[in-house]
């Protein structure tokens, strides 16, 4: 049972180079999420998808774009890396029955030089 | 807005002793939810336990329990007789509930207590 599978698990981009983070998840559940965790700051929202089609900014969504792809799959793009996105990236997707936690995936840490 | 606030950000005890997590909350929701997560070494985020607005019963699983209280906005997590795999960080956070009134993945967080558990 895999969950939230997250790729890559580690990447190095340059300032100004792009990338897609990928997101799947196995469970059928209708949201999904992406929060980055900073030192020191806990993790924060940045944009989320409530159902398929469907996709809202969070507290942090600048610099960034996702796309609800299908009701399995979310990803998150950075078009113009900065070094202030580097950060560890957590998916995340909660189903839509009563009383359901989030699922977070394995994270992935992304470094911008 | 909704907060939420840890003001441990380290603490370090000795194995077998008990430790105390301390959150606080904000929101003007009547109903929400909070949550307590860990993360291991390893990074990965481990749910611990969900909580609704309308139920302040404490709770006890094994070595861990929690004591939710609506009047001080507190929703603290006790560790009792603490061992070294219990070394991680630990996350309090807080959600709106969704508009079915079922709980949401779309959470506030706090800033996380770092917890080591020396032998």
């Amino acid at each position: 049972n895999a969950g939230v599978t997250q790729t890559p698990k580690f990447q190095v981009l340059k300032t100004g180079q792009s990338m897609t983070l990928q997101c799947a998840q196995d469970m059928n559940h209708n949201s999904m999420y992406w929060y980055r965790q900073d030192p020191g700051m806990g993790l924060r929202l940045i944009y989320y998808s409530a159902s398929e089609g469907t996709t809202d900014k969070g507290e942090v969504p600048n610099g960034y774009n996702v796309s609800r792809l299908n009701k399995r799959e979310f990803s998150l793009r950075l078009e113009s890396a900065a070094p202030s996105q580097t950060s560890v990236y957590f998916c995340a997707s909660s189903g839509g029955g009563k009383n359901t936690e989030a699922f977070f995936g394995q994270g992935t840490r992304l470094t911008v030089v | 807005a909704q907060k939420v606030t840890q003001a441990q950000t380290e603490i370090s005890v000795v194995e077998k002793e008990d430790v105390t997590l301390d959150c606080v909350y904000e929101t003007r929701d009547t109903t929400y939810y909070l949550f307590w997560y860990k993360q291991p070494p390893s990074g990965e985020l481990v749910f611990l336990i969900r909580r609704n607005s309308f139920d302040e019963q404490n709770e006890i699983s094994g070595r861990y329990s929690w004591n939710f209280q609506k009047s001080t906005s507190s929703f603290n997590f006790t560790i009792t007789a603490s061992q070294v795999v219990d070394s991680a960080v630990y996350f309090c956070a807080l959600s709106e509930a969704s508009a079915g009134g079922t709980s949401y993945g779309k959470l506030t967080f706090g800033q996380g207590t770092i917890l080591t558990v020396h032998p």
